[in-house]
């Protein structure tokens, strides 16, 4: 069952800019994580945030939260040529007897202009 | 290296063949994760498993079947009851109680002539 809906679907940006994706979700959470995937290649993990916290930083990523609307943003700033790719939320939900799954949305495609 | 694989990469199918893919992992890794992806679509779990010897199904898993005999290897074999097996296939693994961050193999795509 799909869980998180990034928003937008796809996204055209220029080199230098930032880019935005949102992400939106049905139940409650123990933390929700953003993955990136290449084309043709696995997912690699990029930022994890946990339900209690709004705001975390990785490099040239920032994550938020906002439990109380389920939704999520990743921002990634002064965007390069390489950050083309796929970008996936990916939820933790709480489950009766904890049940390690992940539930992942559609994904995001990004494309930076050189 | 420590990581997670799968093979092949490229993989043809006639249509009435079960195929299996593989998946190993030297992560030290207790739950490992089968999952599909379409063009242009996320990832849909076919199967996982937390330990040893145990395993669930997860969203589609009809037409698929899965083995845990040693904690490394979680192959996934593709029946001739699964409809419309043509996809991306990716191998995933975490660790029990780090957040369930998981590390996602190269993928094995699979394609029925």
């Amino acid at each position: 069952s799909q869980q998180g809906e990034e928003d937008p679907q796809a996204l055209s940006i220029q080199e230098g800019e930032n880019a935005t994706m949102n992400c939106s979700y049905k139940t409650s959470i123990n933390n929700l994580q953003w993955y990136r995937q290449n084309s043709g290649r696995g997912l690699v993990h990029l930022i994890l945030i946990r339900s209690n916290e709004r705001e975390k930083h990785s490099g040239r990523l920032r994550v938020t939260l906002d439990t109380s609307k389920k939704s999520s943003s990743l921002l990634i700033t002064a965007s390069r040529a390489a950050d083309t790719a796929s970008y996936f939320c990916a939820t933790d939900p709480i489950t009766q007897g904890g049940s390690e799954k992940l539930v992942f949305g559609k994904g995001m495609k990004l494309t930076v202009n050189p | 290296d420590g990581g997670i694989t799968q093979s092949p990469k490229y993989l043809f199918r006639k249509e009435g063949q079960n195929v299996t893919l593989s998946c190993e992992q030297n992560l030290n890794h207790d739950a490992m994760y089968w999952y599909r992806q379409d063009p242009g679509q996320g990832l849909r779990l076919i199967y996982y498993s937390q330990i040893v010897n145990d395993f669930q199904k997860g969203d589609i898993a009809e037409g698929y079947s899965v083995s845990r005999e040693k904690k490394e290897s979680f192959p996934l074999t593709v029946t001739s009851a699964q409809k419309n097996p043509t996809a991306f296939y990716l191998c995933a693994s975490s660790n029990r109680g780090a957040y369930n961050e998981q590390f996602f193999g190269p993928g094995t795509r699979l394609t029925v002539l």
